[in-house]
């Protein structure tokens, strides 16, 4: 099975603090980690992939198998980063390549 | 122009109907997908397609149907429409390979009442 958790629905910071978005999953093969954002009003679009292992808008995530997360960090939020942050997995699905996405996280920067 | 379109973008219809929710790409791309967002479930997978007719099954398919005749169109179909079915729809397009970038069209937003 594939399968994606983000324990945190929502999550609330002060502009300059540092944030982290937990993304745990559950996959036998080799996983593919991706985060997505949804800003307001916005489609959704790709904000970082695990094998770039690039730094997109401050933000960073590492995959970690060992304990099969793939957090999303930064170490200090801005108010325009607030905005629906989705992980998604990747992998073959049966026979075909299906990309699965969690529940979310809401992220609001404060002021 | 390019890129990946939904069709409509609102759309309200009664319990019973039939209703289909139109997806175009324009780049060719192997697989196709459809998400359905509501509060508190995030994106959840309907069907996808990994070519011109090849379909599977995501996680929540009742109710729906997909085709794929062509490679660049992927229609959802909700043959009677319920009112769970209420929701915002998504479709997306990857090329495919490993770590590729999904593209998501803009949503179609269907009330069912």
């Amino acid at each position: 099975a594939q399968r994606v958790t983000q324990p945190e629905k929502l999550l609330s910071v002060f502009k300059g603090a540092p944030v982290e978005l937990k993304c745990n999953y559950s996959y036998s093969g080799s996983p593919e980690l991706f985060w997505y954002v949804q800003y307001s009003r916005q489609r959704l679009q790709l904000l970082l992939r695990h094998i770039s292992r690039e730094s997109i808008k401050g933000f960073t995530a590492d995959l970690n198998k060992g304990e099969t997360s793939f957090h999303l960090k930064k170490p200090f939020a801005q108010e325009e980063d607030s905005a629906m942050y989705y992980c998604a997995l990747g992998g073959s699905g049966g026979s075909n390549y299906k990309l699965t996405f969690g529940k979310g996280t809401l992220l609001t920067v404060n002021p | 122009d390019a890129g990946i379109t939904q069709s409509p973008r609102y759309k309200i219809t009664e319990t019973g109907r039939q209703v289909t929710l139109m997806c175009h790409q324009t780049w060719s791309h192997s697989y196709m997908f459809w998400y359905r967002q509501d509060l508190g479930h995030g994106l959840r997978l309907i069907y996808y397609s990994a070519a011109a007719d090849i379909t599977d099954k995501g996680e929540v398919p009742d109710g729906y149907v997909v085709s794929r005749s062509k490679t660049e169109n992927f229609p959802l179909t909700l043959e009677s429409a319920t009112r769970s079915q209420t929701s915002v729809y998504f479709c997306a397009s990857i090329r495919g390979g490993v770590g590729t970038e999904a593209f998501f069209g803009q949503g179609t937003r269907l009330t069912v009442v």
